[in-house]
């Protein structure tokens, strides 16, 4: 497709359960970030991956929140034992390289009850 | 950490206004850009800019990388209904800083005048 592709559109699970979040980025780019936004907040950063690599994971909130990128294209965040504070949506996207504007899918609603 | 503040939070616009908004920072930023959000979907880039004193226009938005590298606006020229949203400005900080982590402002929202 021509823009980043988020799956699933929402998800809701149960407290305790563990979720994955995928990751389609615009074809071509290297570079693959992970933002969560809260209600009437802006994006804030996760991760970011510059090929399969984790460039700078340093936004990750704790070790429940994990992800991969193992061939340089699709990304999957997990969360692992979730907790009702996960709640968000979880965006993705993705940029052509080093400092280049970030392009965005339209995420992935999760709550978490 | 370095943060940017927008303002106004929110504003009511009225078609064929002009609207103008801001984002500012303590601290330097080397580049700034400006993103719309309609509700259910990501943010859509707008406006890049990459130097200061730069003044970039699209269409009806013109946005300025402030001379200082500590501010940015953006405004938009006669709205239209269809420019209902929430405004983000982002940015990158200074060298040293994160090249993934781009900084958001909290928004602006723009509503229609009831």
């Amino acid at each position: 497709g021509a823009g980043v592709s988020q799956t699933p559109s929402n998800k809701v699970t149960e407290k305790g359960k563990y979720v994955e979040l995928r990751c389609d980025p615009i074809s071509g780019h290297t570079a693959l970030y992970w933002y969560r936004q809260s209600l009437g907040q802006g994006p804030e950063f996760l991760i970011y991956f510059q090929g399969t690599g984790a460039a700078d994971d340093s936004g990750l909130p704790n070790d429940r929140f994990f992800a991969v990128r193992p061939e340089g294209s699709v990304s999957t965040l997990k969360i692992q034992r979730t907790e009702r504070g996960d709640s968000a949506v979880y965006l993705c996207a993705s940029s052509l390289g080093r400092m280049t504007p970030l392009h965005f899918g339209n995420g992935t609603r999760l709550t978490v009850t | 950490g370095q943060q940017l503040n927008q303002s106004p939070q929110s504003m009511f616009i009225q078609e064929g206004e002009d609207v103008s908004m801001n984002c500012t920072s303590s601290s330097i930023f080397n580049t700034w850009l400006w993103y719309k959000q309609d509700p259910g979907e990501g943010p859509v880039l707008l406006i890049a800019l990459y130097k200061a004193g730069e003044l970039t226009s699209n269409g009806r938005l013109t946005a300025q990388f402030g001379i200082t590298r500590k501010d940015s606006f953006l405004n938009i020229s006669a709205s239209i209904p269809s420019d209902v949203g929430i405004y983000f400005c982002a940015g990158w900080g200074t060298p040293g800083g994160s090249q993934g982590n781009l900084i958001f402002g909290k928004g602006t929202k723009l509503s229609v005048k009831p």
